[in-house]
């Protein structure tokens, strides 16, 4: 059973382009979270969804960042029009309930230029 | 929304020797999960040991374990007989329930474990 999957590890983007993560859950699992790690920090909640479903987005910014986690294929982050501030470790989490423990890919690490 | 608070930045320990690492939280709920995790230098975090907040007893992972104080608000994570590999950035998370199921993270403590 793979563990959760995110790609790509590293990804780089100037000022002003779009960023694209993605994260495939643990077999089995349907609940999906992002978190955000700046350096030196802990990670912060961003956002909580199932299959089709946001159901908890108050960590993210009102504006430029999207998740979605659609029927089919992995759970998107995407970011818009990205800023040096956005350059952090990006973590994605899955587990089977929300009463079972999260399990946590090994991030991507987005750094803008 | 929960606070988490740990208090100790860094911490040093001679390998096979005890450390404990401390963390105190701010909750208005009654039931609720604790968690320690680790994060080795690849990055990865790595689930340590759980404590669900309506048991008394402690949970123990093998060298883990927790002194979980629920009135006080306290969760510590005790590591006996300390390995090298067990140098890593160690976190304290909460999480909340109510539909949100989200983690709280501390700011951290980075245990170094010496040779």
């Amino acid at each position: 059973n793979a563990g959760v999957m995110q790609n790509p590890r590293h990804l780089v983007r100037r000022r002003g382009q779009e960023a694209r993560l993605r994260c495939s859950p643990m077999k089995g699992h349907s609940h999906v979270y992002w978190y955000r790690q700046l350096p030196e920090e802990g990670l912060k909640f961003m956002v909580y969804l199932q299959k089709e479903n946001i159901i908890d987005e108050s960590g993210m910014p009102k504006e430029r960042f999207s998740a979605e986690f659609p029927k089919e294929g992995p759970s998107i982050l995407r970011i818009q029009q990205v800023v040096r501030g956005d350059s952090a470790a990006y973590f994605c989490a899955s587990s089977q309930g929300s009463a079972n423990e999260a399990f946590f890919g090994q991030g991507t690490r987005l750094t803008v230029v | 929304a929960q606070t988490v608070t740990q208090s100790q930045p860094e911490m040093s320990v001679q390998e096979a020797e005890t450390v404990t690492l401390s963390c105190t939280y701010d909750t208005s709920e009654s039931n609720y999960y604790l968690f320690w995790y680790k994060q080795p230098p690849s990055r990865q975090m790595i689930l340590v040991i759980r404590q669900e907040a309506y048991k008394q007893q402690n949970a123990t992972e093998n060298r883990f374990s927790v002194n979980f104080q629920k009135a006080a608000k306290s969760f510590s994570l005790k590591i006996s007989d300390s390995q090298l590999g067990d140098t890593a950035m160690y976190f304290c998370a909460p999480r909340e329930g109510g539909g949100s199921e989200k983690l709280v993270f501390g700011k951290g403590t980075k245990l170094t474990v010496n040779p």
